[in-house]
């Protein structure tokens, strides 16, 4: 089956600060990758998904993921963190063919100190 | 319109109560899905639907009961809840999930967050 782990439950940057959320994958076939971000009391945003085109998916508010499959690894990076950053960000994968289930990892809490 | 909207924002109800959860997108999507999210824990699928069938049960208690009566629009009836079932109540859309559309992403709605008293 397939799933993902995201390493660290809990990151904490100062504004300005790179941002590094880390994301592995276990898949026997080439997965569909995406991360997902929710703000306090909201649901889930779309930031980038994996469709194999580039290994660097670039996404919105400044963030983008590499996909390295010699790593099993997807990833996600920002340069410099916003206040407006801090929010629970959750990897996934999803099988192709018919299959629908997106399958979360944990999530990590990303707080961002002025 | 790339949005996914859900009635009510906040619901509480008893144990005896029967209410019900509404979802709305206008994107034009066939595939919708229902998901469970406990606090600090990611979503968990509930329920697919996929032109207006019934595709995917999570094996999940009858006294949930979902209902996709157009493609625009998806129900979730709830009936004899247990205070366990207390959660944010996420609906979500793709354009489809068959063959060739495996990239296709998933839109969520805000939620619903419902308290079982």
């Amino acid at each position: 089956a397939q799933s993902v782990t995201q390493l660290g439950s809990h990151v904490s940057v100062s504004e300005g600060a790179l941002v590094l959320l880390r994301c592995n994958y276990s898949s026997s076939v080439p997965p569909y990758l995406f991360w997902y971000v929710q703000y306090p009391n909201q649901g889930l945003q779309l930031l980038l998904k994996y469709t194999s085109a580039a290994t660097l998916v670039k996404g919105i508010n400044g963030f983008e993921a590499e996909f390295k499959k010699s790593e099993t690894s997807f990833h996600l990076t920002k340069p410099s963190a916003h206040m407006r950053d801090a929010a629970e960000y959750f990897c996934a994968v999803r099988r192709g063919g018919s299959n629908y289930k997106l399958t979360f990892g944990k999530g990590t809490l990303l707080t961002v100190n002025p | 319109d790339t949005e996914v909207t859900q009635t009510p924002k906040h619901l509480v109800m008893g144990m005896t109560n029967k209410k019900s959860l509404k979802c709305e997108q206008h994107m034009g999507h066939r595939a919708m899905y229902w998901y469970k999210q406990k606090a600090k824990k990611p979503p968990e699928l509930m329920f697919v639907y996929s032109y207006e069938k019934l595709s995917i049960n999570e094996s999940v208690p009858s006294r949930f009961s979902p209902e996709c009566p157009n493609s625009s629009l998806l129900n979730l009836h709830l009936h004899a809840l247990q205070p366990e079932d207390s959660a944010l109540y996420l609906c979500a859309s793709s354009q489809e999930a068959g063959l060739g559309s495996s990239y296709n992403e998933q839109f969520f709605g805000p939620g619903t967050r419902l308290t079982v008293l």
